[in-house]
């Protein structure tokens, strides 16, 4: 079964540091892979998505994430953050053969600090 | 606009109680989700329903139930067999059946329940 791993709970960074959130995930079949932020009492929204074709993704906000099949990696990166990203930001895979199940992994508390 | 509607955001039951969160969309999706959040665990499903008047049990279903009479509804009733409801809950839905389902979920704002 599809398993995702976020390898750090909390990210602590200070305003206009670079960041960078860390995901693997089990499957080395192909997948789908999705980055999703959720604010304080709110739904989950879509950040960004890897379907097919260029690994590199690009999404809201000024995140982008890297597809690297080798290393089963789907990590998101920001250069510059501000202090609206403070959030929780979590990873997740699904399995073109599975009819949409999502698989979500832990999450990463993004704190930033002025 | 289109969207999903979560209510109430926030609810307090009573041990014992049964008590059923909504969700109702109007995004003509055919996939709908719900998941429980705890802190430090992620998102879990709970049960989804790919097609009206069909639902399957997700990873932790018990002491839940719902039901799919119509496309843009499906509520959650969190029973007195649930033993440890407290939790926020988030409702889901996505497009397309079976393999042109990607997977993509649209989430309401979530229902807060604690039980007293």
């Amino acid at each position: 079964a599809q398993s995702v791993t976020q390898l750090d709970s909390q990210v602590p960074v200070f305003e206009e540091a670079p960041v960078e959130l860390r995901c693997n995930y089990s499957s080395s079949v192909s997948v789908y892979l999705f980055w999703y932020v959720q604010y304080p009492n709110q739904g989950l929204q879509l950040l960004l998505k890897y379907l097919s074709g260029s690994t590199l993704v690009k999404g809201i906000n000024g995140f982008e994430a890297e597809f690297n099949k080798s290393q089963t990696s789907f990590h998101l990166r920001k250069p510059s953050v501000h202090i609206s990203d403070t959030a929780e930001y979590f990873c997740a895979v699904s399995d073109p053969g599975q009819g949409g199940k999502l698989i979500f992994g832990q999450g990463t508390e993004l704190s930033v600090k002025p | 606009d289109g969207g999903i509607t979560q209510s109430p955001k926030y609810l307090f039951r009573k041990e014992g109680q049964n008590v059923t969160l909504s969700c109702e969309q109007n995004l003509n999706h055919d996939a709908m989700y719900w998941y429980r959040q705890d802190p430090g665990q992620g998102l879990r499903l709970i049960y989804y329903s790919q097609i009206v008047n069909d639902f399957q049990k997700g990873d932790i279903a018990e002491g839940y139930s719902v039901s799919r009479e119509k496309k843009e509804s499906f509520p959650l009733t969190v029973t007195s067999a649930q033993k440890n409801p407290t939790a926020f809950y988030l409702c889901a839905s996505s497009t397309g059946t079976g393999p042109a389902n990607t997977g993509e979920l649209f989430f309401g704002e979530g229902s807060r329940l604690t039980v007293l």
